[in-house]
């Protein structure tokens, strides 16, 4: 059965270091969606792909965090310089439709010193 | 924008009771509601979904029912085993936009 793949699973780092996620969706999925997890609540959005392009990064600090699809395939989401708040599960998800379900990656867990 | 609110944040059941989670959305053009279980450490599954055109959905143990009217909806689990405990999530969602709930974290106790 197809998966959203992401690594790494987990990151520990200092705050003002960079890292760097990286999520490759189901194959044939267009959509690709970023979101940001903090413990105890629900998904919040940071950024949406269809295929190269954002259709909405409204929620993407956009001083610090990045995004990209270059091939609207793959994607990377960087976050230069952390900051402690920035701790939380991030989490990308796929879809293939506009109407279709969306399949979430098992996340990666940013923890921040 | 849409604005989900779930309740309760918590539930804890006995083995073999039904439990209940309710879910109310704010925008009416919101056309499909999906639930995700979420377990420790992993990311969000999907158990079931709904469309704005049903009022009810059924697989085997997990319902979940939709009122469009009232703006809410809820998932039922009946005959709850200890492996249902998790957080779960509803969503609503309109064209590719789609918002979640808090999370309710269920406790089925042996």
């Amino acid at each position: 059965e197809a998966e959203v793949a992401q690594s790494p699973r987990y990151k520990i780092t200092e705050k003002s270091q960079a890292v760097a996620f990286w999520c490759d969706p189901i194959s044939g999925h267009a959509t690709l969606y970023w979101y940001r997890q903090i413990l105890g609540q629900g998904p919040e959005l940071l950024v949406q792909f269809q295929d190269e392009s954002v259709v909405d990064d409204s929620q993407l600090p956009k001083d610090r965090f990045s995004a990209e699809r270059l091939k609207g395939v793959d994607s990377t989401l960087k976050i230069q310089p952390a900051e402690l708040g920035d701790s939380a599960m991030y989490l990308c998800a796929s879809r293939r439709g506009t109407y279709n379900e969306q399949f979430f990656g098992p996340g990666t867990r940013l923890t921040v010193l | 924008g849409e604005n989900v609110e779930q309740h309760p944040s918590t539930l804890s059941v006995q083995e073999g009771d039904s439990a209940v989670i309710k879910c109310t959305y704010s925008d009416s053009a919101s056309n499909y509601f999906p639930w995700y279980k979420q377990e420790l450490g992993k990311g969000p599954q999907l158990i079931i979904d709904i469309r704005s055109n049903v009022g009810e959905k059924k697989d085997q143990r997990i319902a979940v029912t939709l009122n469009k009217t009232a703006k809410h909806f809820s998932l039922h689990i009946t005959e709850t085993q200890p492996e249902d405990s998790a957080v779960y999530f509803c969503a609503a969602s309109w064209y590719n936009d789609m918002r979640f709930g808090a999370g309710t974290r269920l406790t089925v106790k042996p």
